[in-house]
């Protein structure tokens, strides 16, 4: 049964980088099938797709325009996990951050996320 | 605001139906496939149609959704009151971007 979890620092300050990880279970990271996707939602706030990636080998980004130049996704197959970094935080990128699948990477033609990790609240303050 | 307009609420009363609408483009809905998600009071987004309206396995046939140009729709038939939750639909755009809709709050009275 494939389930995610998400898991880094609670508090970041204003201006420094945020860093997330996401821990597959039930899944290789390098499946042909799944991309691996971040959410965010900002509280009492909606959805905003961060980026997905998918590694079999070669790696393939999408990243929301918005956020490219300061977000960098990555994987590390030997902990089968998938990292977010968010540089030069401000408080609008306090959040829950969701990792999610995404079973579409065969198929370019989809978008959507069927398994979701739990959410980690990360808060910008100083 | 969102790229993809939806109603920020809608309510009913149980065994009613409600629709949620979703509208957005030619370069998303129009040229792509709608999905919607549930968001239970604190918990995480769970899918509930893909591929405009197809149901993963275990969501009721109360739940339904269709598409019709740049615009989509989530129908729920025979309102419960554990459907009281957030609704979100989300598309692909054109500009290499996943969008989610601003989200809609059901209130069953």
């Amino acid at each position: 049964q494939l389930q995610l979890q998400e898991s880094g620092p609670g508090l970041v300050k204003p201006s420094e980088t945020l860093s997330l990880t996401c821990t597959v279970s039930g899944a290789s990271i390098s499946s042909t099938i799944y991309y691996w996707g971040w959410i965010r939602q900002p509280p009492g706030k909606g959805l905003e797709w961060i980026g997905s990636i998918y590694y079999s080998g070669s790696t393939y980004k999408h990243i929301n325009p918005s956020l490219k130049s300061r977000v960098t996704l990555s994987v590390d197959t030997s902990k089968n996990q998938v990292s977010l970094i968010v540089s030069s935080v401000t408080a609008a990128d306090t959040a829950v951050y969701y990792c999610a699948s995404d079973p579409t990477a065969s198929d370019g033609r989809y978008w959507y996320f069927d398994i979701w990790g739990r959410g980690t609240l990360v808060t910008v303050s100083s | 605001q969102s790229v993809l307009t939806q109603p920020p609420s809608v309510s009913g009363t149980p065994g009613q139906r409600v629709t949620i609408s979703c509208s957005g483009s030619s370069s998303n809905i129009g040229s792509d496939y709608v999905y919607w998600y549930q968001q239970l009071p604190g918990t995480t987004p769970k899918l509930l149609i893909h591929t405009n309206d197809q149901r993963p396995s275990g969501v009721p046939d109360r739940f339904s959704g269709s598409k019709s140009g740049t615009s989509a729709s989530l129908a729920i038939s025979g309102l419960q009151s554990e459907d009281e939750a957030d609704y979100y639909c989300a598309s692909w755009d054109d500009n290499l971007k996943g969008l989610f809709g601003g989200g809609t709050k059901l209130t069953v009275l």
